[in-house]
C-alpha cells in the first residue's frame, strides 16, 4: 500500500496570507490527525478528523482549521499566517479499530512564514 | 490536560552498550504508551507500544516497560547500533483514541 502522502512538501509565504495544506491518508485508513511540530514546541497535536467529522482538537487558535473528505483525504488551513506558524506541519492516518492506535505519518510540509 | 515528560533530553552512548528512556505523564486514565523514532529529516515511526494490561514488552533489542502506579513508562535499548540514533518521543493516551501527546523527545547520539 502506498504510504500517507502530503502537499505540497514546502511553502514559503508571507505574513496575513493564508494557507491550505493536503494530506491522502493509507488507503483504508479513515482518521487523520495533524501535527504541528517546531524546534521550540515539539510535536503538538492540531486535530483528528474522522468520518468526515472533527473528533478531536488540540490548543490552537480558530486560525487554525480543517476538514476531511468523504475518500477520507484531508486538508488543513491556517489563515492570518504569523511568523509562528512557521514549523512542519505533519499529518498521521490510522486504521482506528477500537484496539488499534498505531498512526502513519506522512512526510510533512514545511512551512515558511517570512 | 495531559503533562507528559522525558528524560534525558539528550542521550550519548557508546555503541553496544544499553540506552533508556524514561516517561512521565499525568493523567492516571492514559492506557496506552507508544514511543516513536524520527531519524533526521524523516517522519515519525512507531518502534514499540505497550498497553496498560502488560508490564513489559519487548521486541529484539528494543523493550518498552510500563509502572503504572507511578505514571512512567521506560523505552530500554540493547546493543546499540548507528542507526538507532534518533529522535525518540512517548506519546501515553487513551486507547482508541487518535489524539497523541507527545513528550519533548530525546535525541540519542550513538558514538561509534
Amino acid at each position: 500500500k502506498a504510504g500517507v502522502t502530503q502537499t505540497p512538501r514546502y511553502l514559503i509565504k508571507t505574513r496575513g496570507q493564508q494557507v491550505t495544506l493536503s494530506c491522502s491518508p493509507i488507503s483504508g485508513h479513515r482518521s487523520v490527525s495533524w501535527y504541528q511540530q517546531t524546534p521550540g514546541q515539539g510535536l503538538q497535536f492540531l486535530f483528528e478528523y474522522f468520518s468526515e467529522t472533527q473528533r478531536n482538537k488540540g490548543n490552537f487558535p480558530g486560525r487554525f482549521s480543517g476538514r476531511q473528505f468523504s475518500n477520507s483525504r484531508s486538508e488543513m488551513n491556517v489563515s492570518t499566517l504569523e511568523l509562528g506558524d512557521s514549523a512542519l506541519y505533519l499529518c498521521a492516518s490510522s486504521l482506528w479499530q477500537f484496539s488499534y492506535n498505531e498512526q502513519f505519518f506522512g512526510p510533512g510540509t514545511r512551512l515558511t512564514v517570512l | 490536560g495531559e503533562n507528559v515528560e522525558q528524560h534525558p533530553s539528550t542521550l550519548s552512548v557508546q555503541e553496544g552498550d544499553s540506552a533508556v528512556i524514561k516517561c512521565t505523564y499525568s493523567d492516571s486514565a492514559s492506557n496506552y504508551f507508544p514511543w516513536y523514532k524520527q531519524e533526521l529529516g524523516k517522519r515519525p515511526q512507531l518502534i514499540i507500544d505497550i498497553r496498560s494490561n502488560v508490564g513489559e514488552k519487548k521486541d529484539q533489542r528494543i523493550a518498552v516497560t510500563l509502572n503504572k502506579t507511578a505514571k512512567h513508562f521506560s523505552l530500554h535499548i540493547t546493543e546499540t547500533q548507528p542507526e538507532d540514533s534518533a529522535v525518540y518521543f512517548c506519546a501515553p493516551s487513551l486507547q482508541g483514541a487518535q489524539k497523541l501527546v507527545f513528550g519533548q523527545g530525546t535525541r540519542l547520539t550513538i558514538n561509534p
